[in-house]
């Protein structure tokens, strides 16, 4: 059984590039979600997929902000323009479909913006 | 919109002893519960999780917790701890109009042999 992944594990960047997370959902899921998490806190939602569509953002996702799924397979999250308030874990998870499914999570990209 | 409130931060148990981790959420339409956990190093996995029927859920490793739609709580307990349940330990709700899962700020828990 294949969970969730995560590429890459770990990013430094400095403030003001762009990176990119990519994300690779289990195989028979249709829903792909983000969240971030910071130190001390529970996740908090970003943005979720029903199969390449996009069906919620966060007010929290700025405009740097952006994600696709492509084929409704794997997704990316990148972010222009680092701030050093992005430092964060970019966690993943995907389900099989409605709200009371369960979301299988991923390791997560821990982000740090120097 | 929905908010999720864990008052214990940090919990610091014998082995053996009886835990019982609060969370309460508001919100007032259906939800669905789920608490979820996170051990050193692993990512986060669910213990288990209320939608309907039975308010006394029962999920892995001897955990369980209870859902009182009166006190808009779903605390999760577990009668006995073992050193290996330190955690930290994660409450979370979403509707059944919205997926997204909204959690609560954690508790850490460590069990001391």
């Amino acid at each position: 059984d294949t969970g969730v992944s995560q590429d890459p594990r770990h990013k430094i960047t400095k403030r003001g590039q762009n990176v990119t997370f990519r994300c690779d959902p289990i195989s028979e899921h249709n829903r792909l979600y983000w969240y971030r998490q910071t130190l001390g806190q529970g996740p908090e939602f970003l943005t979720y997929f029903q199969n390449e569509a996009q069906l919620e953002k966060s007010r929290l996702l700025s405009d740097r902000f952006s994600a696709e799924r492509p084929k409704g397979s794997f997704s990316t999250l990148e972010i222009q323009r680092t701030e050093q308030g992005d430092s964060a874990m970019y966690l993943c998870a995907s389900s099989q479909g409605p709200s009371r499914e369960t979301q299988y999570f991923g390791p997560g990209t821990r982000l740090l913006v120097l | 919109a929905q908010s999720v409130s864990q008052h214990n931060h940090h919990v610091i148990l014998s082995e053996a002893a009886s835990l019982e981790l609060g969370c309460n959420y508001s919100y007032g339409g259906t939800v669905n519960l789920f608490w979820y956990v996170q051990y050193p190093g692993q990512h986060l996995q669910l213990l288990l999780k209320y939608f309907s029927g039975d308010p006394l859920v029962k999920g892995i490793k001897g955990f369980e917790a209870e859902f009182i739609k009166s006190k808009f709580s779903f605390n999760l307990r577990k009668p006995s701890v073992q050193w290996s349940d330190t955690a930290e330990y994660f409450c979370a709700v979403n509707t059944g109009t919205a997926s997204k899962l909204t959690f609560g700020t954690g508790t850490r828990l460590q069990v001391t042999l």
